[in-house]
């Protein structure tokens, strides 16, 4: 059984630029949601996707905006990067009624220069 | 709105001696409480949680910890500690908003000595 995967696992941007993260939710899960994770900080909440809709989202700017494909998968896309989009990007996926314990993946670090 | 408080970035022991984490939440509706791992350069593991029912909650690795509504808080503890847990830990508090939000504590590192 698949535990919820994430790709790329780093990468390195330059101001300006975009990126896309992907993540495969664990097998069986509906609901995809997204955390930053800054360093030295805990994971802050971005967005969460459930039937290919956002359905509850973080403080974060509208540059960072996702999707979800009928296969559940979700992508986050960051536009015009700042230094501070620095972070750990963390995918968790769950049963949308399943009292919100998340299964994590690995996470994808960004790096902007 | 949810949210969660850490007490203290940093805890150190020394193996063999009582971990004890600090948590409190504020939520405006019955949370479920969750306390997660984090290891370098990995995702988040879940320890335990609370849902209903029983105050004490068991986790994986030995740890536990206690749900107490009246002082909105929710202590990790673990009677002994191995050089094993040494990690990141995090609190949790996910209510349901039409969905089931998640927010997290800012961590505490736990360190342990040998």
């Amino acid at each position: 059984d698949a535990g919820v995967t994430q790709s790329p696992t780093h990468l390195i941007k330059t101001r300006g630029q975009q990126v896309t993260l992907r993540c495969s939710p664990k097998s069986g899960h509906d609901t995809v949601s997204w955390y930053q994770q800054a360093l030295g900080q805990g994971p802050q909440f971005i967005f969460q996707y459930y039937e290919e809709e956002e359905r509850q989202r973080g403080n974060f700017p509208d540059r960072f905006s996702g999707h979800q494909f009928p296969n559940y998968s979700s992508e986050l896309n960051v536009n015009a990067l700042l230094l501070g989009d620095s972070a750990l990007y963390l995918c968790a996926s769950s049963g949308f009624q399943n009292t919100g314990e998340l299964f994590f993946g690995e996470g994808s670090r960004l790096t902007v220069l | 709105a949810q949210s969660v408080t850490q007490l203290g970035s940093h805890v150190s022991v020394s193996e063999g001696a009582l971990v004890l984490l600090r948590c409190n939440y504020s939520s405006s509706v019955p949370p479920y409480l969750f306390w997660y791992v984090q290891y370098p350069n990995q995702g988040l593991q879940l320890l335990l949680k609370y849902t209903t029912g029983a105050t004490l909650v068991k986790g994986i690795n030995g740890f536990e910890a206690e749900f107490k509504k009246s002082e909105t808080s929710f202590h990790l503890t673990k009677p002994s500690a191995h050089m094993s847990d040494a990690a990141e830990y995090f609190c949790a508090v996910s209510v349901y908003t039409g969905g089931f939000k998640t927010i997290f504590g800012a961590g505490t590192r736990l360190f342990v000595k040998a």
